[in-house]
């Protein structure tokens, strides 16, 4: 059974603190992504790598950095949080060429104060 | 710039049939792809298109006009447990791989 593990399903924090999200495929994927998902709109890609120590910015990718150490691993670091990353967070992973689909995560849903 | 339109959200009766449109505006085009996505729950695949026409896979299809930038999700027989939003995504080539574009997802509430 195929699967996207995320350290939290619920993480509250406060202002300024630095924030780690980890996410864990098990498929030998080489794509891993991260995303935000915010009502009314929708999934929006911040970062996402296709190799070890390779990553390339999404469509919002300030105020996130990420690490990609593993193959398995893929983490999302929020330097200094505030309250507008305030969201659902979802990894996900795929094989490399297009034609494959992204398997997600559980999300971690991300408040801060 | 990037674009994906679908309706916000949509009602249907059990047992009738609902087609769920998907406009795009992209710079490149892979293929389209659409997820399920129960409230709460992360999204899961149901359907890829990267030629013209349908794609039939039980009571859900999918059709795709590269031509029209358009695409829609048909489901038949509706069920309650359909009730979820559903995302079309694009995927466009950069930098040796790939990556999604999302629409915003339309919400889909089956009623009794």
């Amino acid at each position: 059974d195929v699967k996207v593990t995320q350290s939290s399903r619920y993480l509250v924090k406060r202002t300024g603190e630095k924030v780690f999200l980890e996410c864990v495929q098990d498929m030998d994927h080489e794509n891993m992504f991260w995303y935000r998902q915010d009502p009314g709109l929708g999934l929006r890609l911040i970062y996402f790598s296709y190799d070890v120590k390779m990553k390339e910015k999404g469509d919002i990718p300030e105020g996130y950095s990420v690490s990609r150490e593993k193959k398995e691993r893929f983490s999302l670091i929020l330097e200094s949080a505030s309250t507008n990353q305030t969201s659902m967070y979802l990894c996900a992973s795929s094989f490399l060429t297009s034609t494959h689909e992204q398997f997600f995560g559980p999300g971690t849903r991300l408040t801060v104060l | 710039g990037q674009n994906i339109d679908q309706p916000t959200e949509m009602t249907a009766t059990e047992g009738a049939i609902v087609q769920i449109n998907c406009t795009y505006q992209t710079s490149g085009f892979n293929g389209l792809f659409w997820y399920q996505q129960h409230a709460g729950e992360a999204p899961t695949f149901l359907s890829y298109n990267v030629l013209d026409g349908l794609e039939e896979k039980g009571r859900f299809s999918s059709f795709l006009s590269r031509s029209k930038g358009y695409s829609y999700l048909l489901l038949k027989e509706l069920q309650m447990k359909d009730s979820a939003s559903y995302l079309c995504a694009v995927t466009l080539g950069i930098s040796g791989t790939y990556k999604y574009i999302f629409g915003t997802g339309t919400r889909l509430k089956v009623l009794a």
